[in-house]
């Protein structure tokens, strides 16, 4: 299985602040490569698929970038209500898999 | 509306069997496929597999390959998530969602599973 390590596992980030979070794979994976946000209680969110593709109705302030290993996501000016934790997930090859998540937290 | 309304929260003793449901409204069931994914209590999200509803066709995750079942009818719009033997280690959040391109665009509100003796 390609293994997805996300770094950091948390962060405290103040609103306004850029905020990069890093996720980088076992083997190349192209940009078969999906974020999603999840609140406290509720499910996960699709922001970005495709490495880089903004879903339909998320804020432009959410950024993908990366391809092959190395994947990023940006969140440029912090809103309060971004504070929440972040997956990566592949979807190149079976079984998907997920990156360990980022808590982003309010400094 | 693309809708995905997952069955209610259990309670079960370990050795039990179980099925929790997700039934999807508002799209063409048989169009994408519907992944499950597990939450263990303050943990991370894991992917157990994925059925194509148009024929029932799996993918699992060798992590639950063997020990859950991924089913689907597509005459009423649902998909199932089965175990035969539950276990305390099955205890959390189970998520369904829309796979469109295998992303999981559209989730289910989650059903909470607790095994507990």
């Amino acid at each position: 299985a390609i293994r997805i390590t996300q770094s950091p596992s948390s962060l405290s980030a103040s609103t306004g602040d850029r905020v990069t979070i890093t996720c980088r794979a076992s083997q190349g994976i192209s940009s078969y490569l999906a974020w999603y946000q999840q609140k406290p209680g509720k499910a996960p969110k699709l922001l970005i698929y495709a490495a880089s593709t903004l879903q339909s109705g998320v804020p432009s302030r959410f950024s993908g970038s990366g391809s092959g290993t190395d994947f990023t996501l940006t969140i440029s000016c912090l809103q309060s209500e971004d504070f929440a934790t972040y997956y990566c997930q592949q979807y190149y090859s079976y079984p998907w898999t997920f990156g360990q998540g980022t808590k982003v937290e309010i400094k | 509306e693309v809708q995905l309304v997952q069955s209610g929260a259990e309670v079960k003793k370990p050795g039990e069997s179980l099925r929790i449901s997700c039934k999807g409204s508002g799209y063409s069931f048989t169009s994408y496929w519907i992944s499950w994914v597990r939450q263990m209590p303050g943990k991370g999200l894991e992917w157990m597999g994925r059925i194509d509803p148009s024929d029932s066709y799996t993918n699992y995750s060798p992590s639950f390959q063997g020990h859950v079942t991924i089913s689907a009818d597509k005459s009423i719009s649902t998909a199932y998530l089965q175990w035969s033997s539950l276990k305390a280690s099955d205890t959390a959040m189970y998520y369904c969602a829309i796979s469109v391109a295998a992303r999981l665009t559209s989730w289910g509100q989650g059903t909470l599973v607790t095994v507990s003796s």
